[in-house]
């Protein structure tokens, strides 16, 4: 166990809808990061949040958003979804911004988009 | 553009053997490298790490070689087990900031 916890861990919508997914880091965690695996791809960066600023963005979509909240928890909104949004989408979070670079992650979260 | 390769979508080892995973890197601004494990249905989790300014590092059966010049690490697994399959990333992280690049992961399979 991480001490990262995700939810929902299964999710399944139809093209066009919205979904947040949810992420609790580990107690004491400043850092959050949000991942998306497509089927057989390696972990893409989406962004990161430190104490609730935006710290880092990656390759994420317009559609897509995100935010960390006063308790350190962290959302991911992602809109207008198609079929090829479907992936696991894993948080990690880290004690700080920039150390040693061990991330804790989640189990992840599973969106299906039919 | 992949920053960060790992050419071998798959492997296979008998039990008791050496697995030897590989990864390659482009960005020469990577100062640091992991490795991660991932069993079915579990995120990644962490493995061992490699600062830029080490060519070895060991934590008992794994052990992992950064050979700068070539901008290529690798995994030994001695001796491997078959608890040891699972999907293996390779990761690099750029000096500023936390954020990690990864490969496409190396499935190895341990059989005994």
């Amino acid at each position: 166990d991480s001490g990262v916890t995700q939810t929902p861990k299964h999710l399944i919508t139809a093209t066009g809808q919205r979904v947040t997914l949810r992420c609790s880091p580990r107690s004491g965690d400043l850092s959050v990061y949000w991942y998306q695996q497509s089927l057989d791809q390696g972990l893409q960066f989406l962004i990161q949040y430190y104490n609730g600023e935006e710290r880092a963005k990656g390759n994420i979509l317009e559609r897509f958003s995100a935010q960390q909240f006063p308790d350190l928890h962290s959302e991911l909104n992602l809109s207008s979804l198609e079929l090829g949004d479907s992936a696991l989408y894993f948080c990690a979070s880290s004690v700080g911004a920039g150390s040693t670079g061990e991330l804790f992650f989640g189990e992840g979260s599973r969106l299906t988009v039919l | 553009d992949q920053q960060v390769k790992q050419n071998s979508p798959s492997l296979s080892v008998q039990e008791g053997r050496i697995s030897i995973l590989n990864c390659d890197y482009t960005n020469s601004m990577f100062d640091y490298f992991l490795w991660y494990k991932k069993y079915p249905a579990e995120g990644p989790t962490f493995l061992i790490s490699i600062s830029s300014i080490k060519d070895k590092n060991e934590d008992g059966r794994f052990t992992v070689f950064l050979n700068k010049s070539a901008k290529h690490l690798s995994l030994h697994i001695v001796p491997s087990q078959p608890g040891d399959s699972a999907v293996y990333f390779c990761a690099a992280r750029r000096s500023a900031g936390n954020m990690l690049t990864f490969g496409g992961g190396t499935r190895l399979m341990v059989k005994p």
